[in-house]
């Protein structure tokens, strides 16, 4: 039962550089989610992606970009990063009617 | 006034201790209700899923909301060293995907 699979686990890159963040779930849920969390701010909602090629800004989408071409994976990218990108990001999916379940995250620091 | 509001704690109990956690929301449109456990350096995982008022047991957790007061809980009975973490609650209406967090208290049971 491998669930949402997450990686890297850890990344260290530098401003402008772009990163990509990758997302695997094995449940075939529809749903999927990128969040941020930040001490002080909690989980925030980046994007979320309702089904392939279905894909929707949440609370904080500025300066990342998603995609959805497979139900699957759900990457997010940033595209030039800066140091307030530095955060924790978990990815989560979910089925119809049910809540969400999390990965375990991927560490990012931007120097 | 934030949409939802939980006690950071930190929070420090002897093992057998009953617990207590706490959320206030202001949004009376919210219908879903959750908590998240979160060790250290993983993603949250789902402990409890309640729809609308009323109470939800699972094993040592006990789930209440009371939609009037516009306030949830979380109770851990018997509680273990296991059980240190940080617990999150977290909310969302009927129709939205947007899952809107506590910033989470911090609960430490000591042996």
């Amino acid at each position: 039962d491998a669930g949402i699979t997450q990686s890297p686990r850890y990344k260290i890159t530098e401003t402008g550089r772009q990163v990509t963040l990758m997302c695997h779930q094995t449940w075939s849920h529809s749903y999927m989610f990128w969040y941020r969390q930040d001490l002080g701010h909690g989980l925030r909602l980046i994007y979320y992606s309702a089904a392939a090629d279905i894909t929707d800004k949440g609370e904080v989408p500025d300066g990342y970009v998603v995609s959805r071409s497979k139900t699957e994976n759900f990457p997010l990218t940033l595209e030039s990063a800066t140091r307030s990108q530095t955060s924790v990001y978990f990815c989560a999916s979910r089925s119809s009617n049910q809540p969400q379940h999390f990965g375990d995250g991927t560490r990012l620091s931007i120097l | 006034q934030k949409e939802v509001e939980q006690d950071p704690g930190p929070l420090s109990v002897p093992e057998g201790a009953i617990v207590s956690l706490n959320c206030t929301y202001s949004n009376s449109a919210f219908q879903y209700f959750m908590w998240y456990r979160q060790y250290s350096r993983k993603g949250p995982e789902l402990l409890m899923y309640t729809y609308s008022s009323g109470n939800k047991e699972d094993g040592r957790f006990t789930a209440q909301v009371d939609k009037s007061s516009k306030y949830i809980s979380l109770f851990i009975r018997d509680s273990q060293p296991s059980d240190s973490a940080t617990y999150l609650c977290a909310m969302i209406t009927g129709g939205s995907e947007k899952l809107v967090f506590g910033k989470g208290t911090k609960l430490t049971v000591n042996p």
